[in-house]
């Protein structure tokens, strides 16, 4: 049960797009279109983002996408705000029955 | 409202034990598998455990498998994490989180906050 590989700090100006890339196995973030992505702010409880991998919960901007190739699954913001500067988690099931999240990443938008 | 409050969480010695609990409401709480999550402080999120919706089925990490016990009460919309020999490195903010069908966890709690030390 490794924990998914997350950058731990990207940064953006407002406008602009960044990506956040989870990198995980076969045995998880490539074996199963259950990736999610969760948005935490500090002092807060995360907040779901994303879905199956590229779904939006109602609610949330379609600024947000998500996306995956192979064991590789991606966050993208695009026309950042100062409001998206946060923390971001990435989760995978995976093949144990159990659940994995990545080590999260800061974005601070500049 | 769809709503998930912990409590339970505290000061503990190594070694020793405590429960977690998580009301359930706004929503059909047999319906769904509840996980826990927990956060150490300046780290990433960690999952811990998982329970099917009608409690016949727990995953645990490996972390605390042997040592955790997550049970439901679906009659009173609960949620229990019991937790002995308990370490330092159980020190984090403890979630609980609603199951989004294998696909994540679409309501958290605000979380109860765990110390281990001596």
């Amino acid at each position: 049960q490794s924990a998914l590989t997350q950058p731990a700090y990207v940064s953006g100006s407002p406008g602009q797009s960044i990506t956040i890339s989870c990198t995980g196995t076969s045995s998880d973030v490539g074996g199963y279109n259950y990736v999610s992505w969760y948005q935490q702010e500090p002092g807060k409880a995360p907040k779901l983002l994303i879905h199956s991998v590229s779904q939006r919960p109602s609610g949330v901007s379609n600024r947000f996408s998500g996306s995956k190739s192979g064991n590789t699954a991606s966050l993208t913001i695009s026309g950042l705000q100062a409001e998206d500067e946060a923390e971001y988690h990435c989760s995978s099931y995976t093949t144990t029955g159990s659940w994995v999240f990545g080590g999260g990443t800061k974005l601070t938008v500049l | 409202q769809v709503q998930l409050v912990e409590s339970g969480g505290g000061v503990v010695q190594p070694g020793r034990s405590l429960r977690l609990s998580c009301a359930a409401s706004g929503f059909t709480f047999s319906a769904y598998g509840m996980h826990w999550v927990r956060q150490a402080p300046g780290k990433g999120l960690e999952w811990l455990a998982v329970v099917s919706h009608d409690g016949s089925k727990t995953y645990y990490a490996d972390s605390v498998k042997g040592r955790f016990t997550l049970s439901r009460d679906n009659s009173k919309n609960t949620l229990d994490l019991h937790m002995n020999s308990l370490r330092p490195e159980d020190t984090a903010v403890y979630y609980c989180a609603k199951d989004l069908q294998f696909d994540g966890m679409d309501v958290w709690g605000q979380g109860t906050t765990v110390i281990v030390s001596s």
